[in-house]
């Protein structure tokens, strides 16, 4: 099993949908949680963090399930410009009691006007 | 405040030839990270620096490739003998010291896109 896992999509959605993402992950010891954002052909950019039960950013709210190991994005009201991948990152302690983060291959996002 | 520079943007190699990749971290980060994106894929790591010290290079294939984070200068990620399969996108990654593990954001570089001939 992947250390994160994400359905690579790509999800189409009409403009002013909502859309969720889900991301798993394995290691039960995890302690943080990200959501980034890459544009093609650009690098990821921070877009949320997940400390505890979730938290809301304007139409972006990120949720966490410890219980079931995922946290989810949801988007309200999708905009064209939204269109872009979204990974999601892990981050806990490895073998050699370093932090380490884990990202997910990513989700694609097309908005369709 | 610059952000985490990388260069170059864009390198072509031909096969045998040697690439060195720089970053430059966010100021006052001291830890810094290297990633290797191929088209359509994911970030895969590579390799967690902090100055003049290698912590994790458990992402890093065994031969030809290798990393330094100098106590002065940029981080440089150099490969060896360049051949088509390691054309791909190398991300390099920031983050301040002291952050704990609830909180350890990473701020990624513009990225240097590798080309093999």
């Amino acid at each position: 099993r992947k250390e994160v896992e994400q359905d690579p999509g790509p999800f189409n959605v009409p403009e002013g949908a909502t859309v969720a993402f889900n991301c798993t992950y394995s290691n039960s010891a995890s302690q943080s949680f990200f959501w980034y954002r890459q544009d093609c052909r650009k690098e990821p950019k921070l877009l949320m963090s997940v400390y505890s039960s979730g938290n809301e950013d304007g139409r972006f709210t990120a949720q966490l399930n410890r219980a079931s190991q995922y946290i989810s994005l949801l988007i309200r009201d999708s905009k064209l410009s939204d269109s872009a991948t979204y990974l999601c990152a892990v981050n806990g302690m490895n073998s050699g009691g370093y932090q380490k983060v884990t990202f997910g291959t990513g989700t694609k996002l097309q908005v369709i006007p | 405040n610059a952000g985490v520079m990388q260069n170059p943007r864009h390198l072509v190699r031909r096969r045998g030839q040697e690439a060195r990749l720089r970053c430059s971290p966010m100021k006052g980060h001291s830890h810094v990270y290297w990633y290797r994106q191929l088209p359509e894929e994911g970030l895969k790591f590579m390799v967690y620096l902090q100055k003049e010290n290698i912590i994790d290079e458990s992402g890093m294939p065994k031969e030809r490739f290798s990393a330094e984070f100098p106590k002065e200068g940029p981080s440089i990620l150099r490969i060896q003998q360049v051949v088509r399969g390691d054309s791909a996108a190398y991300f390099c990654a920031s983050s301040p010291p002291g952050q704990t593990l609830a909180k350890n954001i990473q701020y990624f570089g513009a990225g240097t896109r590798l080309s093999v001939l």
